[in-house]
């Protein structure tokens, strides 16, 4: 059992479809992450948020935003997505962004673009 | 560019150790050694870290060489759960990322 919550487990939709990802977790991280994962490949870091704002964003394309309506969750929302954006998409809570705390990561979302 | 380098694959027998090697040269003396594992169609589980010293958790060891030019994961009785891909990373506390290279593919075979 993982202590970050993610939701759906799966997504299947099309590309003018608008979705959602949700994350939740509850252990007062005030540093909340989503990475991407192709298959085979190892997790990237997409977008950090600390303390409810965001600090990074790793040059995302628009169609993925963000939004992190309090310290306990994160969303992701997914809008005109192309078939390469097909992938794993997890979600990690950590200590301050600057610390040496680890992050812990969800089961993830797997996201199928049709 | 890679920070550590890692075998792309090993084999444990089950019940016994599986020790995970990881080369770490250009390391900083403030960064960390990080070890996740991320078992199939799971996120990744963090398993231990550490700076200087060796640490032990209910998962595992992890031995750094004095140097700290590499590192061992010592998984001390392998189970067949155990297969998966491990990471190690090296990352200084204001780095806010975890840099995942390629990793091990570990086989546990009973």
């Amino acid at each position: 059992d993982t202590e970050v919550t993610q939701t759906p487990k799966h997504l299947v939709m099309g590309m003018t479809n608008k979705k959602s990802l949700k994350c939740e977790q509850h252990m007062g991280h005030r540093a909340m992450y989503w990475y991407k994962q192709k298959a085979k490949k190892p997790p990237e870091l997409m977008f950090v948020y600390s303390y409810e704002k965001l600090s990074i964003n790793e040059s995302v394309p628009s169609r993925f935003s963000p939004e992190c309506p309090n310290s306990s969750l994160l969303n992701l929302h997914l809008h005109a997505l192309q078939p390469e954006d097909s992938a794993l998409y997890l979600c990690a809570s950590g200590g301050p962004t600057r610390g040496y705390q680890p992050q812990h990561f969800g089961d993830g979302t797997r996201l199928s673009i049709l | 560019d890679a920070k550590t380098t890692q075998p792309t694959s090993m084999d444990c027998a089950e019940g016994r150790a599986a020790n995970l090697p990881c080369n770490h040269s250009t390391i900083s003396g403030n960064e960390y050694v990080y070890w996740y594992r991320q078992i199939h169609s799971q996120g990744p589980q963090y398993i231990i870290h550490g700076l200087k010293n060796n640490e032990t958790n209910e998962m595992a060891s992890l031995i750094i060489t004095e140097d700290r030019k590499s590192s061992t994961l010592i998984l001390p009785h392998a189970t067949l759960r155990d297969t998966a891909v491990y990471y190690c990373i090296v990352r200084v506390p204001d780095d806010y990322k975890l840099s995942f290279g390629a990793g091990t593919t570990v086989t546990v075979r009973a």
